[in-house]
């Protein structure tokens, strides 16, 4: 099956700091989405984006599917960001079941 | 992702009750999953219905019963579980199966005693 990679497994950052996060996958994929998990456990939707760039606030990500990774960046981190961050994807020919990396877990001090 | 609405937000039971875990969605979408979340791991799927229909079990043991009786919902029913199936039960919807994006519910908490 697809492997999917995170990296780093933990960031500790100062508030106002800036970070990038990886995501590398092993296959083609159909369908790739980065989440925030936070303390309480609620997996919130940051971004769908199987290729290129978007960007939503002080949070923006690009994919390079042809060389199969994905980046989050992070700005001016708050400790609001503080929480979990998982990258997922749906591998071409699944039906649909995402798999899941193992996260970064983001600590973000005022 | 509110749209997901799951019932109940936590879960206390015995090892010999039975119980359901609900989940609706109002967005119109024809896939709803069921993942499971171990403490600091990543969530796991258990079952993909498509069109009603289920077409993913990921091997999961048979006291876990899934059903799908609109588009709408989704429940699972629980019975004679054990401790190691205290976790984070999570479901999620989308509009296919074919890639499209997967929004997630707040899950339940189960705790097995």
């Amino acid at each position: 099956g697809i492997q999917v990679e995170q990296s780093p497994p933990d960031l500790i950052l100062q508030e106002g700091a800036n970070s990038t996060l990886r995501c590398n996958f092993s296959d083609s994929v159909n369908n790739l989405q980065w989440f925030h998990q936070n303390p309480w456990g609620q997996l919130i939707n940051l971004f769908y984006i199987p290729s290129g760039t978007k960007q939503n606030g002080r949070l923006s990500a690009t994919t390079v599917a042809t060389e199969r990774y994905s980046l989050l960046y992070i700005s001016s981190s708050q400790t609001t960001d503080s929480g979990v961050y998982f990258c997922a994807v749906v591998y071409g020919g699944s039906q649909g079941n995402l798999i899941f990396g193992k996260g970064t877990k983001l600590s973000v001090k005022p | 992702d509110t749209e997901v609405t799951q019932t109940p937000k936590h879960l206390v039971m015995g090892m010999t009750n039975k119980k359901s875990l609900k989940c609706e969605q109002h967005m119109g979408h024809r896939a709803m999953y069921w993942y499971k979340q171990k403490a600091k791991k990543p969530p796991e799927l258990m079952f993909v219905y498509s069109y009603e229909k289920l077409s993913i079990n990921e091997s999961v043991p048979s006291r876990f019963s899934p059903e799908c009786p609109n588009s709408s919902l989704l429940n699972l029913h629980l019975h004679a579980l054990q401790p190691e199936d205290s976790a984070l039960y999570l479901c999620a919807s989308s509009q296919g199966v074919a890639g499209q994006p997967q929004h997630f519910g707040d899950g339940t908490r189960l705790s097995i005693l």
